[in-house]
């Protein structure tokens, strides 16, 4: 079966400082993109990063990068600096059933950002 | 501008009424999508459609339908709310390309008494 877990349900990090999301899934795909996605508190759900799973780098999008480790299965997403409006659910993701099927979702992170 | 839209934002309505949940998006999608989301929970697709005359139901079980006449719209009916369709519906598109991202809408907040 497909599936996407998320293990930390709330996360927390100090102003300015760096937290590590953490997002295992299992696919039997050789090629596909990995997604992480960020809701706002009552706001709309955008994309944050994505990571082609042929590519060895690692993606980095200002301050969010990710640790993928494909053999391992894990795609950790990283927010440096962090910053009070970071405050978010956030979905880790990838589409099943070849790259053109839809997008299945972790549970999510709820991330909190200390002042 | 090219973005997702969704009408109404928020919709309180009584137990039996028959609703829709619009929505629209001006980026020539094939691909559209509807999420059920409890607040702060995770997301369930409920239907999809991969482009004019195409429907599709989604991994959790729903009483609500959906259309697709026109590319560009993909509205969800419900025919007699009840309370527990209380919820969040996301409704989501994304182009015909080798990684599917998915763009959302702004949601409609539904709760029926």
């Amino acid at each position: 079966a497909q599936t996407v877990t998320q293990s930390q349900p709330e996360m927390s990090v100090q102003e300015a400082e760096t937290v590590t999301l953490s997002c295992t899934y299992d696919t039997s795909e050789s090629d596909y993109y990995l997604f992480w996605y960020k809701q706002p508190p009552s706001r709309q759900m955008i994309l944050v990063i994505r990571q082609e799973a042929y590519k060895q780098q690692n993606a980095t999008e200002n301050r969010f990068s990710v640790n993928f480790q494909k053999a391992a299965k894990s795609f950790s997403l990283k927010i440096s600096d962090s910053q009070l409006g970071d405050a978010a659910m956030y979905f880790c993701a990838y589409p099943y059933g070849g790259s053109q099927g839809n997008l299945i979702f972790g549970k999510g992170t709820k991330l909190s950002v200390k002042p | 501008e090219a973005d997702i839209y969704q009408t109404p934002r928020y919709l309180v309505i009584g137990t039996g009424k028959k609703i829709t949940l619009e929505c629209s998006q001006t980026m020539g999608h094939d691909k559209m999508y509807w999420y059920q989301q409890d607040p702060g929970m995770e997301l369930h697709l409920i239907h999809y459609s991969y482009g004019v005359n195409s429907t599709e139901k989604g991994d959790l079980s729903s009483e609500s339908t959906v259309s697709r006449i026109r590319t560009e719209h993909f509205p969800l009916t419900l025919e007699s709310a009840r309370p527990s369709h209380t919820s969040q519906y996301l409704c989501a598109s994304s182009v015909k390309s080798s990684y599917n991202e998915q763009f959302f809408g702004p949601g409609t907040r539904l709760t029926v008494l």
